[in-house]
């Protein structure tokens, strides 16, 4: 199974200063078809995981452009360039080429 | 508007039985890939199990592979994970989730999660 880590485990930002979380693999997450299947989830208290990234970088519908991601074949980054207080919650990256998917152990991220 | 509602959830006893239920609305539900993933109280997301769209292809995660299975009725939207053989280790929220693109095998994608419902396996 490919297995996914993650630091920091926690963060604590003050509104309106940047964040950012890794994302490791153990394996590339390159496919044969070219695209990289990484992705990142945000699940904000007593909520359901919402997906944020998909394919490394491409932002899912309604997510403000605050939230980025970047990398390649086994290390990524997610970025929020300001930090907002709805952005608190846990934060997972997932892996989506090889079965078992697998989910990092989540950054938790609060606000100062 | 994507819709996606579990239910099935409730207190089980170790070795017993259970299905859940996923209703699905607001895409076509035939289209795409399903999946169930878990999330034990307190601890981080489990993948579970995924189903294609047309419902000829599986996969479990080999925790509960042989004891669980994955089906789906495009005639009713509906999504099932049937539990057998329960044990502790699957106390957890269940959340049925929606592949991102439709028709697509080989690579895997969750967008849309439901609310979940939780299993509670205890004597």
């Amino acid at each position: 199974d490919i297995v996914m880590t993650q630091t920091p485990l926690s963060l604590s930002v003050t509104p309106g200063q940047p964040a950012s979380i890794s994302c490791k693999s153990s394996q590339s997450l390159l496919h044969s078809d070219g695209k990289t299947y990484l992705y990142w989830y945000l699940q904000k208290p007593g909520q359901s995981p919402q997906l944020l990234i998909y394919e490394v970088s491409s932002r899912f519908s309604g997510v403000p452009d605050r939230f980025s991601g970047s990398g390649s074949g086994t290390d990524f980054t997610l970025k929020i360039s300001r930090v907002e207080a709805e952005d608190v919650g846990v934060y997972y990256c997932m892996q989506g080429i090889h079965l078992p998917l697998t989910f990092g152990p989540g950054t938790k991220v609060d606000i100062k | 508007e994507v819709q996606l509602v579990e239910s099935g959830g409730v207190v089980v006893q170790p070795g017993g039985s259970l299905r859940l239920s996923c209703a699905a609305s607001g895409f076509t539900f035939d289209d795409y890939t399903m999946h169930w993933v878990r999330q034990a109280p307190g601890k981080g997301l489990e993948w579970v199990s995924l189903i294609s769209w047309d419902g000829g292809s599986t996969y479990y995660a080999d925790s509960v592979k042989g004891r669980f299975t994955i089906s789906r009725d495009n005639s009713k939207n509906s999504l099932y994970l049937q539990m057998n053989s329960l044990r502790t280790e699957d106390t957890a929220l269940y959340y049925c989730a929606k592949a991102l693109m439709r028709y697509v095998w080989g690579s895997y994608s969750l967008d849309y999660w439901g609310q979940g419902t939780l299993v509670t396996v205890s004597s």
